[in-house]
């Protein structure tokens, strides 16, 4: 079904740590999105890129998140300083195109339990 | 915010019986998505939908973005359907919006 790559699928850090996720969206899609998903299924949207253009992202991920997607790189998404409260599922999803909708295909996600 | 209101939260099903799953949408959505959380946790796709209905074997799902619904329905229900389904909304070139899921238990 889904060709998203992502690593690791399982992280565990103290808090304070850096914690860092590494995304490759499928192959020729342009488009990349974050979310996170807790305990409860509740599925939070973090951030997206184009390319490398970030198009749209949440306060939370500005003000406690790195993130990025280069060219010919991996897309990463970095936690600068884990609190117990970012023990979640991230999920990284790609898509073909921004401008109209287009159906967007998800990773397995990588387990952050922060201890 | 805008908001996805997934139901019924859990499901029981005989093998062989159906049923539908229901997503109520607060605004105009633009797209619909349905996946299944499959046994090792990933999210697989089942359907797409910018309107009307589509059929996948036992599946069926609608989307009336005018009437802010969508709706996905298990026919001949089968072991192998046990699982969570969830409904995803978006309203143009934006982040999913997601439902809280429908865990869908099919017993002999």
């Amino acid at each position: 079904n889904s060709k998203v790559i992502q690593t690791p699928r399982y992280l565990v850090k103290g808090q304070g740590q850096k914690a860092k996720m590494r995304c490759i969206p499928e192959k020729g899609h342009p488009v990349v999105f974050w979310y996170q998903q807790n305990k409860n299924n509740e599925f939070k949207f973090l951030i997206n890129f184009q390319n490398q253009e970030v198009l749209q992202q949440i306060d939370m991920t500005e003000k406690r998140f790195s993130a990025e997607c280069p060219s010919n790189s991996p897309c990463s998404l970095e936690i600068q300083s884990s609190e117990a409260g970012d023990s979640a599922l991230y999920l990284c999803a790609s898509s073909l195109r921004r401008t109209n909708y287009a159906e967007q295909f998800f990773g397995p996600g990588t387990r952050l339990t922060v201890l | 915010g805008d908001q996805v209101e997934q139901s019924p939260s859990a499901l029981s099903l005989h093998e062989g019986t159906g049923s539908a799953l229901r997503c109520n949408f607060t605004t105009t959505m633009r797209a619909v998505q349905w996946f299944r959380k499959n046994s090792r946790g990933s999210l697989i796709n089942l359907f797409y939908l910018a309107s009307g209905t589509k059929e996948n074997g036992r599946l069926k799902s609608a989307f009336d973005s005018k009437e802010r619904y969508s709706t996905l329905h298990i026919r001949d229900a089968q072991l192998e359907d046990s699982g969570t389904y969830f409904c995803a909304a978006e309203r143009g070139g934006r982040a999913l919006i997601f439902g809280t899921g429908t865990t869908v238990s099919v017993s002999p």
